[in-house]
């Protein structure tokens, strides 16, 4: 069955350091990968998507993720956080090939991230 | 703006009481999902609509009902809420529902049923 794990509930980077936020899935076949943030009381907005290409994927508010096959990761990362970074990230996986023909995400249980000044 | 709403951002409600939230979006998707969202467990599919007049279920689907009269409208039907419903609603769409598309999300209905 399809899934998606962060391995961790919260992460704490000090403001100006990199951060990087862990994604691991298991689907059969190629996957499509997502990133999406939650800021507090706000509903959830798309950062980036890899869906085929290039490993490194660029997307909103500075943030990439690399596409690691062999390790079957996806993980977010941010060459410098800001304390505005602090939220909730998911990390969502869609199957390309599903058997009823739902394209549904399949999400992470969430990272909380918070960025300390 | 495009944009995808719901109604009431807010809702504490009493066991038994039927309740709609309604979801609108002002993008022409064909694609329109809900999703609850419990701390630890992510965000699971309710009810999904590939178009109008086409609906189907997703992961957890037991106590809720929808409807898909008109391409901007997906609302979500509790006909007999329990306390185990209590959760933060999102409704969600895309532009076809296939597997490269992005979702956009609605701000998010915090009901509470006690």
């Amino acid at each position: 069955a399809q899934s998606v794990a962060q391995p961790e509930d919260q992460v704490n980077v000090a403001e100006g350091n990199p951060l990087t936020v862990k994604c691991t899935y298991s689907v059969s076949g190629n996957p499509y990968l997502f990133w999406y943030v939650q800021y507090p009381n706000r509903g959830l907005q798309f950062l980036l998507k890899y869906i085929t290409g290039d490993n490194l994927v660029k997307g909103s508010y500075g943030f990439e993720a690399e596409f690691n096959k062999s390790q079957t990761s996806f993980h977010l990362k941010k060459p410098s956080a800001l304390v505005s970074d602090s939220a909730l990230y998911f990390c969502a996986v869609r199957d390309p090939m599903p058997m009823d023909s739902n394209y549904q995400l399949i999400w992470g249980a969430g990272t909380k991230l918070i960025i300390k000044p | 703006e495009a944009q995808v709403t719901q109604n009431p951002r807010y809702l504490i409600t009493v066991t038994g009481k039927k309740l709609t939230v309604t979801c609108s979006q002002n993008m022409n998707h064909e694609y329109m999902s809900w999703y609850r969202q419990d701390p630890g467990l992510g965000l699971r599919q309710i009810y999904y609509s590939m178009n109008v007049e086409v609906t189907d279920k997703g992961d957890v689907p037991e106590g809720y009902k929808v409807s898909r009269k008109e391409k901007r409208n997906f609302p979500l039907i509790l006909e007999s809420p329990s306390p185990n419903q209590t959760s933060l609603y999102f409704c969600a769409s895309s532009l076809v529902g296939g597997p490269a598309d992005t979702q956009y999300f609605g701000p998010g209905t915090r009901l509470t049923v006690l």
